[in-house]
C-alpha cells in the first residue's frame, strides 16, 4: 500500500512569512501533483512534478520533486492571506489495469493571518 | 465549459437506508474517478471507470457500495445500506489522459454524507 506522509497538518503564520510543507513517502511515484482545496470545494490542481530532483515554480510557490521521486516539497514566499487553505499532495499511484488512482496525503491546513 | 458536478451537495441519512450519490464529468472525458474522504484521514480512491467499463474497483470498502456508469457518461455510486463508518465527502473527478505520463483530474465539489 503506498502512503504520503504529509507535514504540517497545521500552520499558522503571518503575512509576509515563508513557509514549507513537505510530502514524504517509502514509495516511488510516477508524478507527484500538489492540490489546494477551499471549503466546500473539490480540489484543484497546483502543479504536477514528473522527474526526479525537478523544479517548477509558480509566482511565489516553489515545488521540488526529490531525486528518488519519493518525496516532494511546497515552498511559499512571502506567504499573503490569500494564500489561506487547504493544501494536498498527491502521488500518481501503482496501477492496475492501467488506472491511475491518485494517493493523497491528509493535507496541510494553512492560514495566513494579515 | 461545465466543471465536474455532484449531486446531491449534503445528503443526512439514517443507518440502514439507502443512498445514490451522482457525478456528471466534464463533457468528453473518458475517465471518471469516485474518491472518499473520511473525517480525520486522507482522500482515498474508490474506483476508476473508462468510459463505462470499471478499470480498477480496489478501493471500494465492501459490496454494499454500487457504481455504475451506463453509457460512459454520469455516475451513480450507491450505498445500501448505509453505515455510520459511511459518513464522509464523497468526490468524484474526471479526466483525459495527457501527455508524457502525466495528466490531470478535474474534481467536483463533492457530496457530504452523513449516516445518523
Amino acid at each position: 500500500t503506498q502512503l504520503l506522509e504529509q507535514s504540517p497538518q497545521f500552520l499558522s503564520i503571518q503575512e509576509g512569512e515563508n513557509l514549507t510543507v513537505y510530502c514524504n513517502s517509502s514509495s516511488v511515484f510516477s508524478s507527484l501533483q500538489w492540490y489546494r482545496q477551499e471549503p466546500g470545494e473539490g480540489p484543484v490542481l497546483l502543479v504536477t512534478v514528473v522527474t526526479g530532483g525537478e523544479v517548477k515554480k509558480l509566482k511565489r510557490l516553489t515545488f521540488q520533486f526529490g531525486d528518488a521521486r519519493k518525496d516532494s516539497s511546497l515552498h511559499i514566499t512571502a506567504a499573503q492571506p490569500g494564500d489561506t487553505g487547504l493544501y494536498l499532495c498527491a502521488g500518481v499511484g501503482a496501477t492496475q489495469g492501467g488506472s491511475e488512482k491518485l494517493v493523497f496525503g491528509k493535507g496541510t491546513k494553512l492560514t495566513v493571518n494579515p | 465549459e461545465a466543471g465536474v458536478t455532484q449531486f446531491p451537495s449534503h445528503s443526512v441519512i439514517e443507518k440502514g437506508q439507502t443512498v445514490t450519490l451522482r457525478c456528471d464529468p466534464i463533457s468528453g472525458h473518458d475517465n471518471l474517478y469516485w474518491y472518499r474522504r473520511v473525517m480525520g484521514k486522507e482522500i482515498k480512491f474508490l474506483l476508476h471507470f473508462v468510459k463505462e467499463s470499471k478499470q480498477d474497483e480496489s478501493g471500494m470498502p465492501n459490496n454494499r457500495f454500487l457504481a455504475e456508469r451506463t453509457g460512459g457518461t454520469y455516475s451513480t455510486l450507491k450505498v445500501q445500506p448505509a453505515e455510520l463508518e459511511d459518513s464522509g465527502v464523497y468526490f468524484c473527478a474526471s479526466s483525459q489522459e495527457g501527455g508524457q505520463g502525466t495528466y490531470e483530474q478535474y474534481f467536483g465539489p463533492g457530496t457530504r454524507l452523513t449516516v445518523t
